[in-house]
């Protein structure tokens, strides 16, 4: 089983604070999907990265694949109290069979 | 598009009991899936359906849980003599597989939340 470790558990900033969070594996992936959770709903897919190296952005949301494409990390800029919520990262076994990290739960103080 | 719906949102019950949970997937898709998600936690994956075929089911499927998905549209999920270590909040989601093998992102709904007293 190829596992996926996010890191922090959780983190608790104040409003206009950059931070970044981390998905990391012994194992390469071919793609790696990042969700964001908000509590009481489902997880929503933010971005898939694909190619080692690759650097998508999202708004304030930056998320790179590592070269060797074991780990992921994504980087938010000026973090606001909306960017409140449970990041997962998650790998595809085959046709959307998701394995998802534990996640990483962000808290955005005003 | 009105999303993927799941009722109930909550359910309580007593340990022993069944409970059924419904999902209606976004209406053109094709691939129904259900994952089960514990308090800090990230999903994890049960079983999935291509309309009406029950196509993988992970062990976590224990032969207490049985899904159907009878005419290739919405879903049941039912788990027989629930215990305390059933709760949880149950996902499930849905995508579109086309015949060329790519499968659309998946779209989750809100999930059923299940607590076991």
């Amino acid at each position: 089983t190829q596992l996926l470790e996010q890191s922090p558990q959780f983190l608790s900033i104040q409003e206009g604070e950059n931070l970044t969070v981390y998905c990391n594996s012994s194992s390469v992936f071919s793609s790696l999907q990042w969700y964001r959770q908000e509590p009481g709903e489902g997880p929503v897919l933010l971005v898939t990265v694909v190619t080692g190296g690759e650097v998508k952005k999202l708004k304030r949301l930056t998320f790179q694949f590592g070269d060797a494409r074991k780990d992921s990390s994504l980087h938010i800029t000026a973090a606001q109290p909306g960017d409140t919520g449970l990041y997962l990262c998650a790998y595809d076994n085959a046709g959307n069979m998701l394995t998802f990290g534990g996640g990483t739960r962000l808290m955005v103080k005003p | 598009d009105t999303g993927v719906s799941q009722d109930p949102r909550h359910k309580i019950t007593k340990r022993g009991q069944n409970v059924t949970f419904r999902c209606d997937p976004i209406s053109e898709h094709n691939r129904l899936y259900w994952y089960r998600q514990t308090l800090g936690q990230g999903p994890e994956f049960l079983t999935y359906f291509q309309n009406e075929a029950q196509l993988e089911k992970s062990r976590l499927l224990s032969d207490r849980f049985s899904a159907e998905r009878p005419k290739g549209s919405f879903s049941t999920l039912e788990i027989q003599r629930t215990e305390q270590g059933d709760s949880a909040m149950y996902l499930c989601a849905s995508s579109l597989a086309a015949v060329t093998g790519y499968n659309s992102p998946l779209h989750f709904g809100n999930g059923t939340r299940l607590t076991v007293t």
